[in-house]
């Protein structure tokens, strides 16, 4: 199985900064990497797919990045409702396989 | 609009079976694929395996002997059987959609608890 490795575990953030949150995978995946977003008690939402494709709907201020084995995950201006839980997925091989999420809090 | 909604027992026994039921509307299920993921208390995720358009089946190795996907396209439903469960199974059990490979539309969960 590949392994991701997402980090940091959580984040704080106040309204406006920039945050990036970073995934690691245990072999090339080359750039079949998702990211979901997650609210308690609500479904997953899929923002960004292939590395930094944006799903229709997804604002502007989400964008991805990378190759190979690292990937990053960017919220520019951070805002109120932007507070969630962050997960990056690899889909090139399965059993597919998620990275341990990232919270982000307002500070 | 594709909508997912997960359904089934909140509380299971230590070694019976968990059985949950994904029931789709908006879109057919003899199209694209469709999984059952799961979120472990600590967030943790993992993917469990999907069902096929053509009812094939794919399942995560972690759980293959105990795992069972199953659909009744008369209903546009699917299943999620797990077999001889303990604590551990404890999480939230989501179906989702699976187009071009990717899982890009959720159900909102449904918790179960694994407990004598």
């Amino acid at each position: 199985d590949i392994q991701m490795t997402q980090s940091p575990p959580s984040l704080s953030a106040s309204l406006g900064d920039k945050v990036t949150i970073t995934c690691q995978a245990s072999q090339n995946i080359n750039k079949y990497i998702a990211w979901y977003q997650q609210k308690p008690g609500k479904a997953p939402r899929l923002l960004i797919r292939y590395t930094s494709t944006l799903e229709s709907g997804t604002p502007s201020r989400f964008s991805g990045s990378g190759s190979g084995r690292d990937y990053s995950f960017s919220i520019s201006n951070v805002e109120s409702e932007d507070i969630a839980s962050y997960y990056c997925l690899q889909y090139v091989n399965l059993p597919w396989t998620f990275g341990g999420g990232t919270k982000l809090e307002l500070k | 609009e594709v909508q997912l909604q997960e359904s089934g027992p909140g509380l299971v026994k230590p070694s019976q079976s968990l059985s949950l039921t994904c029931s789709v509307t908006g879109y057919s299920i003899t199209s694209n694929y469709w999984g059952w993921i799961r979120k472990f208390p600590g967030n943790k995720m993992e993917w469990m395996g999907y069902i096929s358009y053509s009812g094939s089946t794919s399942y995560n190795p972690s759980l293959k002997s105990r795992i069972s996907i199953t659909r009744d396209t008369s209903k546009n439903q699917f299943f999620l059987q797990l077999n001889s469960v303990t604590t551990e199974d404890t999480a939230t059990y989501y179906c989702a959609r699976a187009m071009m490979v990717l899982m890009d539309a959720w159900g909102q969960g449904a918790s179960v608890t694994v407990s004598s």
